[in-house]
């Protein structure tokens, strides 16, 4: 079955650093990859939509200058958060989409910022 | 805007009881998915469904597109399937990105 990786699985940085998260799909190429997060308890919230080589597109109230995504190929897509605070803690999951309407999800990545 | 309803929103049963989740939404579809998010927090996709039913294992998931309602079934449920079980729409028809329900929490006792 198709698999969508995530890079690292837990990360914990310091206030004002920035961090990456990357987004893989391994065995397939996928059109689009979406970005959520997740609070504690709380269900998944979308925060942009990338497709390759373009742009991403950027739910309301979702900060596009603090939340960097990168759709550089078919199978790699990566969410910068800049200026990490500690409110940016979070769990953030990627989720890969073919031409059809399957979505692959990743293992996702425990952000904390201390 | 789709909107998507689950329940029950907490499940408890012991093992080897048959398990019904069930699944509305407001808003015509192209695909249902089933999603399964262990205590870790990775999810794994269950099914996408668009029409009637599938099956994989114990696992069976039915949509009914009339009424707008899917149902996941568990049989002979087992403690490993412990688990918040999440039913995510696309939030137009022919949307590709995701509504999700607030989730079923699971909790199969042996």
């Amino acid at each position: 079955g198709a698999v969508v990786s995530q890079h690292p699985s837990w990360v914990i940085c310091k206030s004002g650093t920035s961090v990456k998260i990357e987004c893989r799909s391994l065995d397939f190429q996928a059109t689009t990859m979406f970005w959520y997060r997740q609070f504690p308890k709380q269900s998944l919230m979308l925060m942009a939509t990338s497709n390759e080589g373009s742009k991403a597109t950027y739910e309301q109230g979702v900060e596009k200058d603090k939340f960097l995504i990168n759709h550089a190929s078919l199978t790699l897509s990566t969410l910068t958060v800049t200026s990490a605070h500690p409110e940016d803690s979070s769990f953030y999951i990627c989720s890969a989409g073919t031409s059809g309407y399957e979505q692959y999800f990743g293992p996702g990545t425990r952000l904390t910022v201390t | 805007k789709n909107e998507v309803e689950q329940s029950p929103q907490n499940l408890t049963a012991q093992e080897g009881e048959f398990i019904t989740i069930n699944c509305s939404y407001s808003v015509g579809i192209s695909a249902l998915h089933w999603l399964q998010q262990h205590p870790g927090g990775g999810i794994v996709s269950l099914f996408m469904l668009s029409s009637g039913k599938k099956k994989h294992g114990r696992l069976i998931a039915t949509i009914n597109i009339q009424e707008k309602h899917s149902s996941l079934h568990i049989t002979a449920s087992h403690p490993r399937d412990s688990a918040v079980y999440i039913c995510a729409v696309p939030p137009l028809q022919g949307a590709q990105k995701l509504v999700f329900g607030q989730g079923t929490r699971l909790t199969i006792n042996p």
